[in-house]
């Protein structure tokens, strides 16, 4: 069956600084992949998503890269705020979308 | 506009009561979802409609009873829930059912059940 697994949090990071979230994915057939972000007492935002190997999604200064080789999809930003802290979700969709367990990231000032 | 709207944002119910969660969306999609999400957890599907016809019920319980009455609007109705059930349901939409359709969610409803 298809699984996401990200790396485990949480993440505290002060601002400014650059933030990398891994994520790698199972699947037996060719997913679309997403990132969703999820602030607190909120629903789930869409951030980016990539269709097919080799593309590159990026939004809000958030980016990340379709390796179908590394079957990986880890999300960077170069310097994050304090706006960014927020839950992140890395999923793939293959007829149903399925998530990773989630990473925490905090940002201080 | 990507916007979907649930009401009411918080709800609180006895076991006994009967209540229902609304969800509304005018991008013309025609799949909708309903996901369960508990504290520190990734949403779990519940059910999918697509063109108005449910197609995965992921083995849910019978006090959880879905309702699509037309293409913009999902409900679910609630009856004789435990307190396992408190969580945030989130309702999400998208333009079809399939690989390359993104989900848009809502800001959910906040259930506990007393």
């Amino acid at each position: 069956g298809n699984s996401v697994t990200q790396m485990e949090g949480p993440v505290t990071l002060s601002e400014e600084a650059f933030l990398t979230i891994n994520c790698t994915y199972t699947a037996t057939g060719y997913p679309s992949l997403f990132w969703y972000v999820q602030y607190p007492g909120e629903g789930l935002q869409l951030l980016l998503k990539a269709t097919k190997a080799d593309d590159k999604g990026s939004n809000k200064g958030f980016e990340a890269t379709y390796r179908k080789e590394t079957t990986s999809f880890h999300l960077e930003k170069g310097s994050v705020q304090v706006s960014d802290s927020a839950v992140y979700f890395c999923a793939l969709n293959d007829y149903k979308l399925s998530f990773g367990a989630g990473t925490t990231v905090t940002v201080r000032a | 506009d990507t916007e979907v709207t649930q009401t009411p944002k918080h709800l609180v119910m006895g076991m006994t009561n009967k209540k229902s969660l609304k969800c509304e969306q005018h991008m013309g999609h025609r799949a909708m979802y309903w996901y369960k999400q508990k504290a520190k957890k990734p949403p779990e599907l519940m059910f999918v409609y697509s063109y108005e016809k449910l197609s995965i019920n992921e083995s849910v319980p019978s006090r959880f009873s879905p309702e699509c009455p037309n293409s913009s609007l999902l409900n679910l109705h609630l009856h004789a829930l435990q307190p396992e059930d408190s969580a945030l349901y989130l309702c999400a939409s998208s333009q079809d059912v399939g690989v390359g359709y993104e989900q848009y969610f809502g800001p959910g409803t906040r259930l506990t059940v007393t």
